[in-house]
């Protein structure tokens, strides 16, 4: 069965903290995403990589980095936490083939106070 | 930039009955993506549609994507609790990325 694995399913951080998502696959996928889901907005692509240490950015990029060292790990990076990064975020994978969709991990919900 | 739009926002069905999402994208479909969310937790992948005209089945789910290839439609039959959940869809929008809806929530009540 494959896998995507969030580190954390809940989290708590302070206002200006440097705060590390970490996302796990076990699927030799080549594709991987970050995006945050908020009510009323959806879910937003922050950053994307197709490749080790290739990244893209998404749509809402600002105030986050990503890190791809490794094919099957891609960590998000909040550099300066503010209150409104206050979150769920969802990572997923993606085969590099046509007709494959994400596979989403269990998502991770940031509170920043 | 594509836009998916889906409606309604939120539905109530009693147990038992029939109800329709719908799924309205502002350019051409070429890969449409259903997907199931429970609260609080990831996306669970339902269907993939990508010729007009096709409609797939799974349980009591069916999803079709319309000829024109413009709106998807999300069909549960005879409901029951456990379908439950924000349904989501998703569309092919370059760079290998999807571009989501904002989810319909629904409901279903004993």
């Amino acid at each position: 069965d494959v896998k995507v694995t969030q580190s954390s399913r809940y989290l708590v951080k302070r206002t200006g903290e440097k705060v590390f998502l970490e996302c796990v696959q076990d699927m030799d996928h080549e594709n991987m995403f970050w995006y945050r889901q908020d009510p009323g907005l959806g879910l937003r692509l922050i950053y994307f990589s197709y490749d080790v240490k290739m990244k893209e950015k998404g749509d809402i990029p600002e105030g986050y980095s990503v890190s791809r060292e490794k094919k099957e790990r891609f960590s998000l990076i909040l550099e300066s936490a503010s209150t409104n990064q206050t979150s769920m975020y969802l990572c997923a994978t993606r085969r590099l083939a046509p007709n494959y969709g994400y596979t989403f991990g269990s998502g991770t919900r940031l509170t920043v106070v | 930039s594509q836009e998916l739009e889906q409606s309604p926002q939120s539905l109530i069905v009693q147990e038992g009955k029939n109800l329709t999402i719908n799924c309205t994208s502002s350019k051409t479909l070429y890969g449409l993506y259903w997907y199931k969310q429970k609260y609080g937790e990831g996306l669970i992948f339902l269907m993939m549609l990508q010729k007009g005209g096709e409609e797939k089945s799974h349980e009591k789910i069916t999803a079709k994507l319309d000829e024109k290839k413009q709106q998807s439609s999300l069909h549960i039959t005879a409901s029951q609790p456990s379908h439950a959940g924000i349904y989501l869809c998703g569309a092919d929008s370059g760079y290998s990325t999807l571009t989501f809806g904002k989810g319909t929530m629904l409901l279903v009540s004993p």
